[in-house]
């Protein structure tokens, strides 16, 4: 079946480490986005690309950085200049980036910091 | 810049009984307007969405929702409720540069 795979589903650091979250499709998409969930507020879109080799900055990308190596991956790392890392992140897909093409979710990755 | 409004943070319904979610969103051109759902622990599925023509947009799942220009409104409806429809849900406005973004959701318990 086709899908995006976030591993893992639970990730617990300490404060001051760096992390890595993994974002894995096999749609064949050429766009991949993160973004961060957190209570009472809505999706915030962290970094998105639209093809490999290429991301942009979304609306809160200060503390995490991003790859685009290969089209199927995107892996999200969570620095410790993030000031709250602690949250529910989403990673998606879609076809291109264009109304059009649906976004399509992972599982996300609960990251708690303490 | 957009921003959405889901003035309801949680609504309770019984089973069968219809179901509104509201949604008001701030955009100066034509919007593009989403309904999203999630799953406890998932990611977000898509509803329904809108661009232009037909202001009442059919979805998956039984959903629909009519777009109202002059209220700024987006409301999702659904007129018999399951229990597999608790969930979260999030109505989402993108911009030109497609940015979308979303309200901070609408929680739905169903009561049997």
């Amino acid at each position: 079946d086709g899908g995006i795979t976030q591993s893992p589903k639970y990730l617990f650091r300490k404060e001051g480490q760096n992390v890595t979250l993994s974002c894995e499709q096999n749609l064949n998409h050429d766009a991949m986005y993160w973004y961060r969930q957190d209570p009472g507020q809505g999706l915030r879109l962290i970094y998105y690309s639209q093809i490999v080799n290429d991301f942009q900055k979304g609306d809160i990308a200060e503390g995490y950085s991003v790859s685009r190596e290969k089209k199927e991956s995107f892996p999200l790392t969570v620095t410790s200049a993030q000031k709250n890392p602690t949250a529910f992140y989403l990673c998606a897909s879609s076809i291109r980036v264009d109304y059009n093409s649906p976004l399509h979710f992972g599982n996300g990755t609960r990251l708690t910091v303490t | 810049a957009q921003s959405v409004t889901q003035p309801d943070i949680h609504i309770t319904v019984s089973e069968g009984a219809s179901l509104e979610l509201r949604c008001n969103y701030s955009y100066g051109a034509t919007p593009y307007l989403f309904w999203y759902v999630q799953s406890p622990g998932q990611g977000l599925q898509l509803l329904l969405k809108y661009f232009s023509g037909d202001t009442l947009v059919q979805g998956i799942k039984g959903f629909e929702a009519e777009f109202k220009r002059s209220q700024s409104s987006f409301n999702l409806r659904k007129p018999s409720v399951h229990w597999s429809d608790a969930a979260e849900y999030f109505c989402a406005v993108g911009s030109n540069d497609y940015k979308l973004s979303f309200g901070a959701g609408t929680t739905v318990t169903v009561r049997a």
